[in-house]
């Protein structure tokens, strides 16, 4: 089963507005990290919060992180037409690995 | 700077046939590499990872096999392709001790 969760599914807003998307997982972690990918293209890095950080920002990207919880969420501000893909959360097992579990993911379309 | 390459970018395969695809990473040394699957409009699955030259560990079993022949090279196999093999295969490296994952740009299987 899914290590996280990504909610919604599908999002669609206007450009300039803000986006929302929120991760729930399972098991105690150590880190959560958020990729994008654009259709058909491999995933890309975007942010990385650690299991001590509430809070971190990137650019236009926010992203909070609250382990009792267990829920993660990315806030992409003033969205343009170019943030459309499709945004996924990754959490490790905590288990030394270096694996990551990847969300389902939400689809984020940007209309101009 | 570290790049990696994964090829080819399409394939179409007939049931029975077998299968390679190959990842390389250039610019670094000893990374961890893993080979994930991603079904249309899903999540990522992991395949596979390995920590060292013939070091694989398999996450689901499967119709597939890995192996890691060079320290900067990861090939996904199968002997015989199954109509459900069909996806997007994506591979990615890290750093050991790191966290974050770079991905190659994919590789769009259609097994007919």
């Amino acid at each position: 089963s899914q290590q996280g969760e990504e909610d919604p599914q599908a999002l669609s807003i206007q450009e300039g507005e803000n986006a929302t998307m929120n991760c729930s997982y399972k098991t105690s972690i150590n880190n959560l990290q958020w990729y994008r990918q654009n259709s058909g293209r491999g995933l890309v890095h975007l942010i990385l919060i650690r299991s001590n950080e509430r809070e971190k920002h990137s650019g236009r990207l926010r992203v909070t992180l609250d382990t009792s919880k267990k829920s993660s969420s990315l806030l992409i501000t003033a969205s343009r037409a170019a943030d459309t893909a499709s945004y996924f959360c990754a959490t490790d097992l905590n288990s030394g690995t270096y694996k990551y579990i990847f969300g389902t993911g939400t689809r984020l379309k940007v209309l101009a | 700077s570290q790049t990696i390459h994964q090829w080819p970018a399409t394939l179409v395969q007939p049931v029975g046939s077998p299968l390679s695809l190959e990842c390389t990473v250039e610019g670094t040394s000893n990374p961890n590499l893993y080979w994930y699957r991603q079904a249309a409009g899903r999540g990522l699955q992991l395949l596979f990872y390995s920590v060292g030259i013939g070091q694989i560990s398999s996450e689901v079993p499967q119709n597939l096999s890995a192996s890691r022949p060079q320290d900067r090279q990861f090939i996904l196999s199968s002997k015989k392709l199954l109509l459900s093999d069909s996806g997007f295969y994506l591979c990615a490296w890290s750093e050991q001790g790191a966290y974050g994952y770079t991905f190659g740009s994919g590789t769009r299987l259609t097994v007919v």
